[in-house]
């Protein structure tokens, strides 16, 4: 079946340690996202990426860096820097990519997620 | 970036009961969408709704984007339908802001 895959479903990180958030879809979508949702909270932006080779940060990188080597690939590294890692973190992926000066796609443009990542401090 | 909320934060009902939530938005919007995220944290497609009416069965929503809201209707309601609705909007450049939800919890 199509879909979002994020793994592992529950991490714990020790103090000074970088930890690494898997997200891989098979959806042949263009743009990937991660969001960060602490309780009883909205969901904010953290990183996306439009196209392979490029991401851009959201309103809460500080503290988090990501690469997009491949289309299906979006992982996400929470470093030592961020210093309230705890949350609980989605991956998402859309159909559309709209280049600056394109058309946009009229129809079907929707935002996928996965099941999520539970993030916690030892 | 754009400010997106909603309306009201908390809503408990009576099943059976039917239910308005409602989404403010600060600027244009190219698309928005409605989710429900489940009490496992799984975020499901509800509609994709920049502009006029749609419906689902018992859900149904309307977007007037000329004056920046969108409304989601739940009707007969199960408690089924308990969880955590999202409005989301994206302007231009593929950013996906949200609201900060409401939290339905329908009582048997």
């Amino acid at each position: 079946d199509g879909g979002i895959t994020q793994s592992p479903k529950y991490l714990f990180r020790k103090e000074g340690q970088n930890v690494t958030l898997s997200c891989e879809q098979n959806l042949n979508h263009d743009a990937m996202y991660w969001y960060r949702q602490d309780p009883g909270q909205g969901l904010r932006l953290i990183y996306y990426s439009q196209i392979v080779n490029d991401f851009q940060k959201g309103d809460i990188a500080e503290g988090y860096s990501v690469s997009r080597e491949k289309k299906e690939s979006f992982p996400l590294t929470v470093t030592s820097a961020q210093k309230n890692p705890t949350a609980f973190y989605l991956c998402a992926s859309s159909p559309d990519w709209r280049g600056w000066g394109q058309t946009p796609l009229a129809t079907n443009e929707k935002l996928f997620f996965g099941s999520g990542t539970q993030l916690s401090v030892l | 970036g754009i400010q997106v909320e909603q309306s009201p934060p908390d809503l408990i009902l009576q099943e059976g009961a039917n239910s308005t939530l409602r989404c403010n938005f600060s600027d244009s919007v190219n698309n928005l969408q409605w989710f429900h995220q489940n009490p496992w944290g799984q975020l499901i497609n509800l509609f994709y709704i920049p502009s006029g009416t749609k419906q689902n069965g018992r859900l149904s929503a309307t977007t007037v984007a000329t004056e920046r809201y969108s409304l989601l209707y739940i009707s007969s309601s199960q408690t089924t339908d308990s969880g955590v609705y999202f409005c989301a909007v994206e302007e231009t450049g593929n950013q996906f802001y949200f609201g900060t939800g409401t939290s339905l919890t329908v009582i048997p």
